[in-house]
């Protein structure tokens, strides 16, 4: 059963803090996504990727995050320093949007708390 | 304005109701659309695909889509206590990304 892991699975840090989630994408699967979730703004796209090149980060704070994609079963979610207002869920996704398997499989997520 | 509109409820409904989840969207490229069912403390999971405009069923699920109207909706018959999740609409233009609704958060009341 293919699925997509993500670590940590929670994370209490203080402001101020680097944060590093990991990500591990099913394998085949060419895109992967950074999503962030809160009760406010709902799902946030804040980046992808494709064949493990950068497609778009616009949605992503430049000045304090990044991701990367160092070989093709690791995607990272890095942020430095980090701010309570980065509390949220983040979920990563992959997918295959070439042939007939147009969607995307979500991680369980990592809920982070910057206190 | 978002580019996609989902009601968040809560909504509340009796076991065995039939139940409509509705998205509008603004953007008439969008060709793909998607229902996520999000249960709480998961990353959310597909439940229906539709491509362009049609409706789609699978058991108790329909979605149904109006490209003329931009307007999806996703009907639950037979409602159960295992379908309380919140409900994400979702779509894109080919192999573009996908932009959520907000999601709409469903109890089934036994």
């Amino acid at each position: 059963d293919a699925r997509v892991t993500q670590t940590p699975r929670h994370k209490v840090t203080e402001m101020g803090q680097e944060v590093t989630m990991r990500c591990q994408p099913i394998l085949g699967h060419n895109t992967v996504f950074w999503y962030r979730q809160t009760m406010m703004q709902g799902l946030e796209l804040l980046a992808y990727f494709r064949n493990r090149a950068p497609l778009d980060d616009s949605g992503m704070p430049k000045d304090r995050f990044s991701a990367e994609m160092p070989d093709a079963t690791l995607a990272t979610l890095k942020i430095q320093p980090s701010e309570p207002r980065d509390s949220a869920v983040y979920f990563c996704a992959s997918g295959s949007l070439t042939g007939a398997e147009r969607d995307q499989y979500f991680g369980p997520g990592t809920r982070l708390l910057v206190l | 304005q978002k580019e996609v509109e989902q009601d968040p409820g809560p909504l509340s409904v009796p076991e065995g109701a039939i139940v409509s989840l509705n998205c509008t969207y603004s953007n008439s490229a969008f060709q793909y659309f998607m229902w996520y069912r999000q249960y709480s403390r998961k990353g959310p999971e597909l439940l229906m695909y539709t491509y362009s405009s049609g409706n789609k069923e699978d058991g108790r699920f329909t979605a149904q889509v109006d490209k003329s109207s931009k307007y999806i909706s996703l009907f639950i018959r037979d409602s159960q206590p295992s379908d309380s999740a919140t409900y994400l609409c979702a779509m894109r233009k080919g192999a573009q990304k996908l932009v959520f609704g907000q999601g709409t958060r469903l109890t089934i009341n036994p």
